[in-house]
Formats: C-alpha cells, structure tokens, sequence
C-alpha cells in the first residue's frame, strides 16, 4: 500500500464545466502521475509532477492543467469538461528520487462522467 | 503500429491449466519491462519486473526477449484469483517514458 487517496471517486458533470480531481499521498515521494485509461487504450499519462511546483506535460495533456503546491498533493484540472473527458483517471507515484522510470504505484481511481 | 501491443483476449482457461501471454513493442532501445496485474474496476497492481535472464516468482515466469522485441508471461496452476487483466509497461526514454498496453484478460474457469 503506498497510501494514495483520490477524490472524489466518483463524479458526474455537465460539459463546460470546470473539474477538479485530487491525490494526496502520505510517504512524501517526488515523483506523481496523472493518467487516464480508456476501452482500446494503455494507461495514457496526462501530466506529472517531480516536485514542488515542478511539472511537466504527458501524451495526452490538451484541455487539462496541474499544480501541486504541496508534497502530498497532486490536483488535475479540468478546465472545461468536455464528453472526450469521460474517463477513469488514475494517480500515481514512483518510489525513486532518481527519475520517474520506475515501479509505480496507483491510486484507486476516479470515475468522470462529462454530459 | 502501437508502441506495446498485447492481445486484448480473453483468455478462458480451467482451473490448473497454464496458460501464457506476450507482448510485443517497438522501441529496440527500451530498457525496463514491467508486468501489472488490474482486478476489475480497480487499480493497476505491480505484478513482476521482467528481467534479461527471466524470472520466476511462484507460479509466474516472466521472460524477455530482446532480439524479437517481446515480453512474455506464464502463469502455471492457474487459480480462479488469477482472473484479471494483465497490463505490459515498457520503459524508454532514458527512464522518463513508461508505455502501458491495453491489457490481456485472464478469465480462469471452475
């Protein structure tokens, strides 16, 4: 257990509506994830962090923005929601301090619905 | 072509029996090879690394081989808890890139 925590678990919007999804980890590891995984798709990562203040943007970034102003918290964005958001999105953390290519750990995931 | 590509099944197979999955990935310069196991609605679970030289935990052999750019997974005396799907990661990109599959669904029948 690498004690990550996302929420909400489950939500429902409208399009065009801002979303805000959280992960809070509790072992102060640097290195967090946000992926999304749908039918037909590997785990695709959105953006990740590798520290304070520190992010960076993954395959499938459009429409979505991140900030982590504290260690153990890591917030995704959905600016304004669109249908192609509809999604599972997962949060992750990689026990290294030498770079992001190792074993990762994931959070239990969110479930977005966007009407 | 996708960059890791598994086949999506599933797999039904009794009780006992063994059964083995692969995937295949286009990147000769990867460097890392990773086995995750994803139980239904939940979250993707470390199952095995996947080393050079194979290796073995408990009924699982995991294998790579470079020359024909695949991965491959045997689970021996499949139990019924063994059903769920099995997710290849491939790392590249000096450590920075991981590239997940879409997964292998393993259903294991009475």
């Amino acid at each position: 257990d690498a004690g990550i925590t996302q929420s909400p678990r489950h939500k429902v919007t409208e399009t065009g509506t801002p979303v805000t999804l959280r992960c809070h980890q509790t072992e102060n590891h640097r290195y967090m994830y946000w992926y999304r995984q749908d039918p037909g798709h590997g785990l695709r990562l959105i953006h990740y962090s590798y520290g304070v203040k520190d992010t960076d943007k993954g395959e499938v970034s459009d429409g979505y923005s991140v900030s982590r102003s504290k260690t153990e918290d890591f917030l995704l964005t959905l600016e304004s929601a669109t249908s192609s958001q509809t999604s599972v999105y997962f949060c992750a953390i990689s026990k290294t301090t030498s770079g992001p290519g190792e074993t990762q750990y994931f959070g239990p995931g969110t479930r977005l619905l966007v009407l | 072509r996708k960059e890791v590509e598994q086949d999506p099944g599933p797999f039904n197979v009794p009780e006992g029996a063994t059964v083995a999955f692969n995937c295949t990935y286009s990147n000769s310069a990867s460097q890392s090879f990773f086995w995750y196991r994803q139980d239904c609605r939940k979250e993707p679970k470390l199952l095995m690394s996947v080393y050079s030289s194979g290796n073995e935990d408990g009924r699982f052999t995991a294998q790579l081989n470079r020359a024909s750019q695949y991965i491959s997974l045997l689970i021996r005396d499949s139990k019924l808890s063994d059903s769920a799907t099995y997710l290849c990661v491939v790392i590249t990109g000096g450590g920075n890139k991981l590239t997940f599959g879409t997964g292998t669904q393993l259903k294991v029948e009475l």
